[in-house]
């Protein structure tokens, strides 16, 4: 049973516009959240995270918000550019360094 | 250079077919993961291991068995191939001077099983 989530597969946003992605988890134990970046053909590269004390991180046009109580996340990408068409995924750990990983959302950004 | 490389990038083989996939890396870090990517279930952890003499299994290990030949060497068998483990498969490392728990990917290898 897949303990984090990614319900949307895909999002679809005009260039410039902001790009909205989600994620649940539903153990408890999970106190670290991570969103990668992939193209195709490559491997998934980090791009940004959240410790559990927090409730948002930004790094240039990437903030991640937190949601302890919902167990939810999300990742915001303002603006959207074309480079940023790819999949991301949402990943949790529980100070294992283990990453538990959600399904992934296809993100096109249309010019 | 990549630091993480995974060789071939690229197979085919057929049902009953033992094959070796392999990930090197020069990161110097101690952890080191395999996963396999489906489409609409993500990526899943196959093994791990935290050093050479540490060996994991992950959440769907049947049917494969990994070795830590070295630091920077971990290796992924299938002992008898079969089609439904036609995948993506990805290597990743992790450990002293990354971030937390920031994981560094291969670029993958793509495997059909026919």
């Amino acid at each position: 049973d897949q303990q984090v989530k990614q319900n949307s597969p895909s999002l679809s946003v005009q260039e410039g516009r902001i790009s909205i992605l989600n994620c649940d988890y539903t153990n408890s134990m999970f106190d670290y959240f991570l969103w990668y970046k992939k193209y195709p053909a490559e491997g998934p590269t980090f791009l940004i995270s959240i410790s559990s004390i927090k409730d948002k991180n930004e790094d240039g046009r990437f903030t991640v918000f937190l949601n302890k109580s919902a167990k939810h996340l999300s990742l915001h990408i303002v603006p959207s550019q074309p480079g940023d068409s790819a999949v991301y995924f949402c990943a949790a750990t529980s100070n294992d360094y283990k990453l538990s990983f959600g399904a992934g959302t296809t993100v096109t950004v249309r010019a | 250079d990549a630091d993480v490389t995974q060789t071939p990038r690229n197979r085919i083989t057929k049902t009953g077919k033992r094959i070796m996939l392999e990930c090197s890396q020069t990161k110097g870090h101690d952890r080191m993961y395999w996963y396999r990517q489906d489409p609409g279930l993500g990526l899943r952890l196959i093994y791990y291991s935290f050093d050479v003499k540490d060996i994991n299994k992950g959440e769907i290990s049947d049917g494969y068995s990994v070795s830590r030949q070295a630091q920077a060497k971990f290796s992924l068998s299938l002992e008898s191939a079969i089609p439904n483990q036609t995948a993506l498969y990805f290597c990743a490392t992790s450990g002293l001077g990354s971030s937390h728990y920031e994981q560094y990917f291969g670029p993958g290898t793509r495997l059909t099983v026919t």
